[in-house]
């Protein structure tokens, strides 16, 4: 089983600032099986980013994902106040189906 | 597609724990799969298994031996059996449509707490 470790574990911000987010796999992946989520308190988690690049619908261009191999990457170019909230990196795999990391809280500094 | 769970919030230990998922806005059973998902704090989220409208289920391997997945396409609702069930066993369950290689609607979770 493939293990996804996400760093840093919290990442304090501002609003305007660029957030980079991390997802390192335990072996070499495809690309394309590679999604990012975000989750709010209470909430359940939202799709953002699927087949590594693709912004899920609904999604603004401030988010992009990269990366390839074992690293990958989670860029929110501009904070917005809405976008403060646990984030999740996710691998489609072959057993388990699907994995995931486990998490990195963005907060507001 | 809008999905919501139902089910008990309480389950004795040892016993079952018995989960639905309605579907509404779309089919279950055209040509999506349709997963289980939960979130505790100790483990993180954590997918249960899978069913196709047809009724082909997968399951993790972690927990193959205590789930059943079944779908009721008449009623266009899915539903989730864990038995002999602990403490470690209380979550959030969530209910989710797979799209491509991710999880693309959630329902919004139920959260059942195993306890005497």
């Amino acid at each position: 089983e493939v293990v996804l470790t996400q760093s840093p574990g919290t990442l304090s911000l501002s609003p305007g600032e660029r957030a980079t987010l991390s997802c390192r796999a335990s072996q070499n992946v495809n690309s394309n099986y590679l999604a990012w989520y975000q989750q709010k308190p209470g909430q359940a988690p939202r799709l953002l980013i699927y087949a590594a690049f693709t912004r899920a619908i609904g999604i603004p261009d401030r988010f992009s994902g990269s990366g390839s191999g074992t690293d990958f990457t989670l860029t929110i170019s501009r904070l917005e106040p809405e976008d403060f909230a646990v984030y999740y990196c996710q691998l489609y795999d072959t057993s388990p189906l699907y994995t995931f990391g486990q998490g990195t809280k963005l907060e507001i500094k | 597609v809008q999905l919501q769970e139902s089910g008990p919030g309480l389950v004795r230990p040892s016993g079952t724990l018995s989960l639905t998922c309605d579907v509404s806005g779309g089919s279950i059973g055209i040509s999506n799969w349709w997963s289980w998902i939960r979130q505790s704090p100790g483990k993180g989220l954590e997918w249960i298994g899978e069913i196709h409208g047809s009724g082909r289920a997968s399951y993790n391997p972690s927990l193959k031996s205590r789930v059943t997945i079944s779908v009721d396409n008449s009623k266009n609702r899915f539903s989730l059996e864990l038995t002999s069930v602990t403490a470690a066993d209380t979550a959030v369950y969530f209910c989710t449509r797979n799209g491509q290689v991710s999880l693309d609607s959630w329902g919004h979770g139920i959260l059942v707490t195993v306890s005497s």
